[in-house]
Formats: C-alpha cells, structure tokens, sequence
C-alpha cells in the first residue's frame, strides 16, 4: 500500500522559514517523480513543484508564484521529498500535500502551515 | 500556463441522480493530459481518472471521464452518499501542473 507522511508543519510568523518533511513507502521511491500541492482556506488546489526521479535527473520544476521562495529536494536514502519554504508570507497559509507521480496518483494526509504575525 | 475553467461552481443533487461537472482549458491539452480528483474535508484528495478516461485503480465505474481537446466532463452515473465532495480538474501535460477552480457536489 503506497503511503505518504507529510510532517513539519506549524505556526511561523511572516518573513520566517520552514521545512516540510513527506516520508514515503509501499513504492519504489527511487524511482517516484514526487510533487507537493498545497489548499488554502476558501481556494482550490494549487500545485507548487515537483522533483523528478533519479533516473530522469531529479530536475525540478515549480510554479511562478513560489519560483525563488520554495525548493524541493530529495533524500532516497530516507525515502523521503522536503519541502523547503522561505520568506513565508500570510497567503502561504495552507494545508500542504505531497503526492507521487506524473499526475499526483497518490497523496499524503497533508501537513497545516499557518503563517501570521 | 493552461488555465483550466470549471463550471458549475456547485451541485445540487440528490442520491441515484446523475453528475456531470465540465472543466474547459484555455488552450487544447496536449495528448489528454487531464485528470480528475475528488477531495472531501479532512482526507487525502483521490485520484479518479487520468488521461481524460482512464479510470484509477479502485474507482467505481459509476465515475467516468471524457473529452478532448478543450472540453472535458467527469461523469458520476448514479451518486452514491460517499461521492458528495469537491471535484477538480487537472492538466499535467507540460509544466506548472494546473488545476479547476473545483465543483463541488452537494446533497439537496
């Protein structure tokens, strides 16, 4: 059973940083393009980035509005994408998501940031 | 960036009825890279389908996808009481992955 784990979620005050850890199993990871998506409150889904798998170079990709703030990474030694977040603004207070593939097959239960003063 | 549209923003519908939810692209996606998930509060969002009709391991075939193009729809042929969610749309054939601004279906 593909499991997804997302953790290090909190409260941070704007301008500040965080990591986000998602820890996976029942696949194999190595070979897994991993994504992360976040919901905000009243908002749809919105997709951040993505690393892709070893084999395919583990390039990154994200979306304009994190571009420069968010960067993705991977340790497959620990099975495990990271999320790493910094000069948080209010409007990045949001559930976020990892979840595998080319078109997010599987996602994890997701991890609250609450970014205010 | 394909901006994906879905319409309408809610459903109102009663159990056994049937669901269609539309979701149109600014531009014609490339090979069908369309899918569908649906989300309920508190949980995981769930993969339904992907290349606009292939259904994901495990969905119901009460769930069905079509279209191309521009235009798709995510048919539910007869709403059980766990299908009452919110549903997007999702386009993943180049980079930034996209998603609809959401349907959600609810009891009436």
């Amino acid at each position: 059973e593909v499991q997804l784990v997302e953790s290090g979620g909190g409260l941070v005050k704007p301008g500040q940083s965080l990591r986000l850890s998602c820890a996976g199993s029942g696949f194999i990871f190595t070979n897994a393009w991993l994504n992360w998506v976040r919901l905000a409150p009243g908002k749809g889904l919105e997709w951040l980035g993505r690393i892709k798998s070893p084999p395919d170079g583990a390039t990154t990709d994200y979306a304009a509005p994190v571009k420069g703030r968010f960067t993705i990474s991977r340790d497959d030694s620990k099975n495990t994408v990271y999320l790493q977040m910094n000069s948080l603004k209010s409007e990045d207070t949001a559930v976020y998501y990892c979840t595998t593939g080319w078109y997010n097959d599987y996602w994890g239960q997701g991890t609250l940031v609450t970014v205010s003063p | 960036e394909v901006v994906l549209t879905q319409s309408p923003g809610t459903l109102s519908l009663s159990p056994g009825e049937r669901a269609t939810l539309s979701c149109r692209a600014s531009q014609s996606v490339i090979s069908n890279y369309l899918a569908w998930c649906q989300h309920k509060p508190g949980q995981a969002p769930r993969l339904l389908i992907y290349g606009a009709s292939n259904r994901a391991t495990g969905i119901p075939d009460r769930f069905s996808g079509s279209g191309s193009g521009t235009d798709f729809t995510l048919t539910i042929s007869r709403l059980e009481p766990e299908d009452f969610a919110v549903y997007y749309c999702q386009h993943y054939a180049t980079p930034p992955v996209t998603f609809g601004g959401g349907t959600k279906v609810e009891i009436k």
